[in-house]
């Protein structure tokens, strides 16, 4: 069965300071990846994705994300976050054959202080 | 409409009874999914719909939970003698296509509570 692993539950930064979300996941074949992003009183909204090619994916808002393949990782980054980009941030993958279904991690809480 | 639509928003119930989500995927999507989030917890996959296929119920909790949905269009969520830990958010979402190909579109929620 597929797992999903984000190891930060909060973590909060100062404006302007780097950010790095990590994602690990467990299955045993080939996969698509997603990260999605919740605002405040928002819906989720997909973020980036990767589903094969260049293992660096850019994103909206300045993010980006690099599959591992070797560390079955999917870490989210972004340079310089700002105030607004605080929020919950889900990563997910599903199965390239097989079940259709998104499995989540737990979610990231960032909150950036002004 | 221009995105997923969900309703109702909020709903508060007792235990035991009965209660209907509803939920409106985008013109045309012909993938449509529910989740549950747990207070504190991630996305949990309910059930799949794909056009006329059979649907993947293989997250459904309990047999207290049943979905239907005809054709591509709307689907409801029925959680029959609700119990306490049935309180959540209840999302769906939408698709062109099955799979990864196309991302999946989500609704607001319902946020359900069981008193």
């Amino acid at each position: 069965a597929q797992s999903v692993s984000q190891h930060n539950h909060h973590v909060i930064l100062s404006e302007a300071a780097s950010l790095e979300l990590g994602c690990n996941y467990s299955y045993g074949g080939t996969v698509n990846l997603f990260w999605y992003v919740q605002y405040p009183g928002q819906h989720l909204q997909l973020l980036l994705k990767y589903f094969s090619g260049d293992p660096l994916v850019k994103g909206i808002k300045g993010f980006e994300a690099e599959f591992i393949k070797s560390k079955f990782s999917f870490n989210l980054r972004k340079p310089s976050v700002q105030w607004s980009d605080t929020a919950e941030y889900f990563c997910a993958v599903n199965a390239v054959k097989g079940a259709q279904k998104l499995v989540f991690g737990q979610g990231t809480r960032l909150t950036i202080n002004p | 409409g221009a995105g997923v639509s969900q309703s109702p928003s909020n709903k508060v119930t007792e235990k035991g009874k009965d209660v209907e989500l509803r939920c409106d995927p985008i013109s045309g999507h012909t993938a449509l999914y529910w989740y549950r989030q747990r207070l504190g917890q991630g996305l949990e996959f309910l059930i799949y719909f794909q056009g006329n296929s059979a649907p993947d119920k293989s997250g459904l909790p309990s047999d207290r939970f049943s979905a239907e949905r005809t054709g591509e269009s709307v689907s409801t969520l029925t959680i029959q003698r609700t119990q306490q830990e049935d309180s959540a958010v209840y999302l769906c979402a939408s698709s062109w296509t099955p799979g990864g190909i196309q991302p999946q579109h989500f609704g607001d929620g319902t946020r359900l509570s069981i008193l």
